[in-house]
């Protein structure tokens, strides 16, 4: 069965700190990954999408960059945080065809101070 | 561009009754509808879905509902249980990049015992 691991949990984290959070899926290969925040009144917002090694595409304009070293890895970065990067980000894995579920990780609370 | 809405940000019904959750989408392309629950600090779990071709679809408590030429779905769940208090979102398929998937923006749903 696919599973689906992020981590840390919870990061606090000062102003103009770098970021890494990774994620990776176990059980299946190229999958379609993605990076979403949770923002209040926003629901979940994508970030940042992968279709495979290598290849990202941004949603929308910010602070943050991704990387997909491997197959099954995605990584979201920073090289300096800003207060307005606080929130709860979300990493998830989608097949790449048809029409399925998305599953998400757990998610890393991030506060940035 | 918010192209799915969830106009109601929160919704409480007592136990054993019926809660119902709507969602609005504005891309008439979108061809698959899901709902998920989340809980706090833990990711979004699949609960249900649908294609643009049904009207319908049941999995015990949980109905949900595809009004396509309204552009409108609900979820209804029946008996509500405390244990189904979370935040509810709906998604819809974009079939553009990377297979992705528009959320609204969520309701809280509170079961009073």
């Amino acid at each position: 069965s696919q599973t689906i691991h992020q981590w840390p949990a919870t990061l606090v984290q000062p102003v103009g700190s770098p970021l890494s959070l990774e994620c990776t899926v176990e059980g299946t290969s190229n999958p379609n990954l993605y990076w979403y925040r949770q923002a209040a009144g926003r629901g979940l917002q994508l970030l940042f999408y992968s279709v495979g090694i290598g290849q990202i595409s941004s949603e929308v304009p910010q602070n943050l960059s991704a990387s997909r070293p491997q197959d099954r890895q995605f990584i979201l970065s920073s090289k300096k945080l800003l207060l307005s990067d606080s929130g709860f980000y979300l990493c998830a894995w989608r097949g790449g065809f048809g029409n399925t579920e998305a599953f998400f990780g757990q998610g890393t609370r991030l506060t940035v101070v | 561009d918010q192209q799915v809405k969830q106009n109601s940000p929160s919704l409480s019904v007592q136990e054993g009754r019926i809660s119902i959750l709507n969602c609005d989408y504005t891309n008439s392309m979108f061809d698959y509808f899901l709902w998920y629950k989340k809980y706090p600090a833990e990711g979004p779990t699949f609960l249900i879905s649908i294609s643009s071709i049904k009207d319908k679809n049941e999995d015990g408590r949980f109905t949900v509902f595809l009004n396509k030429s309204a552009k409108h779905l609900s979820l209804h769940i029946v008996p509500s249980q405390p244990g189904d208090s979370a935040v509810y979102f709906c998604a819809a398929n974009g079939k553009t990049g990377a297979n992705n998937l528009f959320f609204g923006t969520g309701t809280r749903l509170t079961v009073i015992p």
